[in-house]
């Protein structure tokens, strides 16, 4: 089974201020994460995903996690926020095994950007 | 995201009512999944199918939500009779083990 713990489910941060969202995971097998973004009254939207490779990802919107896999973590940072950014982000795992293909979210966390 | 067009994007009924709701995923993408988001529950997947075969619907709530795929390119989700605290938002999902495309949701109030 897997599943996501996303720390806080509130972030309030000042505009141009860096940011991090954090995320664990836990699986039993390969893993495949995602970061998600919700503005209001909307569907979610891919922000970043790690596959493979280099544990840093890029992602849209000036984005970018860190896959740590010693520590189960794909936290999501920004360095310099903007009032735009104010959403609800999700962290989220898919893998192998008797769980293919299915995502498994976390609770979100709520970023709201002050100006 | 334009792969996936979901209807109606709102529905409020009365308890009791059926309720339908499509999911219209661009050709190509071979797994659709629905989820239902709430304050209390967050997102939680009710189902899926690949290939239009159903794969899991662990999630649903058997005597009253039925999910099926006639075709291609048409998901239904059904609810009879439908309660209040059905109230959410419903997701259809396109995609795979590496990505996924959610619809724009259909907001269902139940009075």
């Amino acid at each position: 089974a897997q599943s996501v713990t996303q720390l806080d489910s509130q972030v309030p941060v000042f505009e141009e201020a860096p940011v991090e969202l954090r995320c664990n995971y836990s699986s039993s097998v390969s893993v495949y994460l995602f970061w998600y973004v919700q503005y209001p009254n909307q569907g979610l939207q891919l922000l970043l995903k790690y596959l493979s490779g280099s544990t840093l990802v890029k992602g849209i919107n000036g984005f970018e996690a860190e896959f740590n896999k010693s520590q189960t973590s794909f936290h999501l940072r920004k360095p310099s926020v903007h009032i735009s950014d104010t959403a609800e982000y999700f962290c989220a795992v898919s893998g192998g095994g008797t769980s293919y293909g299915k995502l498994t979210f976390g609770q979100g966390t709520i970023l709201t950007v002050h100006p | 995201d334009a792969r996936v067009t979901q209807t109606p994007r709102h529905k409020v009924t009365e308890m009791g009512q059926e309720v339908t709701m499509r999911c219209q995923p661009i050709l190509g993408h071979n797994t659709v999944f629905w989820y239902r988001q709430t304050m209390m529950q967050g997102l939680e997947l009710l189902a899926y199918f690949r290939n239009r075969a159903p794969l899991d619907d662990s999630g649903m709530p058997k005597d009253r939500f039925s999910a099926e795929m006639p075709d291609a390119t048409l998901a239904t989700l059904k609810i009879q009779p439908s309660e209040p605290r059905d109230s959410a938002v419903y997701f259809c999902v396109v995609g795979g083990i590496t990505e996924a495309f959610f619809g724009q949701g259909t907001r269902l109030t139940v009075v």
